[in-house]
């Protein structure tokens, strides 16, 4: 089965904390995306990538970074997460030029 | 700005009772039109890319159809386990980088199916 695979399923955090979530896919995707999923507001890009060590800002990439040294691995950062940073994290991949995307399970983060 | 609408925002049918869910769109150069379905605490499902009016696909109980402003996804004859949210997306361009295109997401239908 092919598989985008998220770090953690559940987080609680500390307001000023730094926070890594890490996105892993097995299907040599040159395309990955880090998504965040509200109540109301749908599904909100924040990030995407389309090739090792590149990146580009999606929709809401305030308070965000992202890195991406392998074509794997997608990593979205927190540098000082913030209560309205509570949120379900979407990871996904895709080859080039589709809208098929593929989605991990999600990271449900919570920031105290 | 592109703009993707679902309606109803929730819909409850009974086992068996065939229904059809809306997606309309407002968007520059429509690359692609996709559905895709998200079970409770899981990320979203891939079902079916549309690319131009008139196109059709199926799956299972499901049916998608495109139009030049809207998509509607047909459900015949659903079952319980069909429940989900059913999320459209729009793709078009959006962003630089070449052959890399934007992906605007609606908010989503929830379907409940009783038995």
């Amino acid at each position: 089965d092919v598989k985008v695979t998220q770090s953690s399923r559940y987080l609680v955090k500390r307001t000023g904390e730094k926070v890594f979530l890490e996105c892993v896919q097995d299907m040599d995707h040159e395309n990955m995306f880090w998504y965040r999923q509200d109540p109301g507001l749908g599904l909100r890009l924040i990030y995407f990538s389309y090739d090792v060590k590149m990146k580009e800002k999606g929709d809401i990439p305030e308070g965000y970074s992202v890195s991406r040294e392998k074509k794997e691995r997608f990593s979205l950062i927190l540098e000082s997460a913030s209560t309205n940073q509570t949120s379900m994290y979407l990871c996904a991949s895709s080859p080039p030029g589709t809208g098929e995307l593929f989605f991990g399970e999600g990271s449900r983060l919570t920031v105290l | 700005e592109d703009q993707v609408t679902q309606s109803p925002e929730a819909l409850r049918l009974q086992e068996g009772e065939s229904s059809s869910l809306n997606c309309s769109y407002t968007v520059s150069g429509l690359r692609g039109l996709f559905w895709y379905r998200q079970d409770p605490g899981k990320g979203p499902e891939f079902l079916f890319t549309l690319y131009s009016a008139g196109e059709e696909k199926e799956k299972e109980r499901l049916k998608a159809t495109l139009t030049k402003k809207e998509s509607f996804l047909h459900i015949t004859a659903p079952k319980p386990e069909d429940s989900a949210t059913y999320l459209c997306a729009v793709q078009a361009p959006g962003y630089s980088g070449g052959s890399n295109y934007k992906l605007t997401f609606g908010k989503g239908t929830l379907l409940t199916v009783n038995p």
